[in-house]
């Protein structure tokens, strides 16, 4: 039982470069979730999906696209990378949508120069 | 909007020493209150869970309570040991599951 787990673990782009993050969980969750974590910022909600077939905006969308390919699998694409985008980004699942606990995975660190 | 705020940043302490972390949100109508650990260049491990109709709940060496009315958690840790070095973060879980995170208290605590 992995959990969730996230690839690449590292990633270095240029700007205007365009990539995938990738997450899946075994833990049979229903809902998804993206977050990016900056120095003095915190973390913070990128996209989430409450169920196969559904996602949903967070607090800072903007420049990123997802998909949940499947019950296991929830991507994050970035057509066109900048430098703000430079942060380390955690994929979380949880069992259901309201008010339950979230697991997260090892994150990834981006940096686009 | 909610507002989590975590005090304080930084915490350093002798070994064996008890300490209090704490939390506070703005919005009092939460779901439920969830506390993590980060290790320097890892991912969140989740140490407690409270939902909002708990006062409070216990792992091992860690107690965490929650008082919804005044907007506050905290997080004690007893006879604290070299290995609880890490960053401390509180989330509030709220409207549709959404977490908004502290910025975290980082503990240092030496042998």
């Amino acid at each position: 039982n992995a959990g969730v787990t996230q690839t690449p673990k590292f990633q270095v782009l240029k700007t205007g470069q365009s990539m995938t993050l990738q997450c899946a969980q075994d833990m049979n969750h229903n809902s998804m979730y993206w977050y990016r974590q900056d120095p003095g910022m915190g973390l913070r909600l990128i996209y989430y999906s409450a169920s196969e077939g559904t996602t949903d905006k967070g607090e800072v969308p903007n420049g990123y696209n997802v998909s949940r390919l499947n019950k296991r699998e929830f991507s994050l694409r970035l057509e066109s990378a900048a430098p703000s985008q430079t942060s380390v980004y955690f994929c979380a699942s949880s069992e259901l949508l309201a008010g339950v606990e979230q697991f997260f995975g090892p994150g990834t660190r981006l940096t686009v120069l | 909007k909610q507002e989590v705020t975590q005090i304080p940043a930084a915490l350093s302490v002798p070994e064996g020493e008890n300490l209090v972390l704490n939390c506070s949100f703005t919005d009092s109508a939460i779901y439920n209150l969830q506390w993590f650990r980060q290790d320097p260049g890892k991912g969140l491990t989740s140490l407690l869970l409270i939902q909002s109709s708990q006062r409070e709940q216990t792992s091992g060496r860690l107690n965490a309570s929650l008082d919804k009315s005044s907007g506050r958690s905290t997080l004690y840790i007893a006879a604290s040991q070299p290995g609880d070095s890490a960053t401390y973060l509180c989330a509030v879980i709220w409207a549709g599951n959404m977490l908004t995170f502290g910025g975290g208290t980082r503990l240092m605590v030496k042998p």
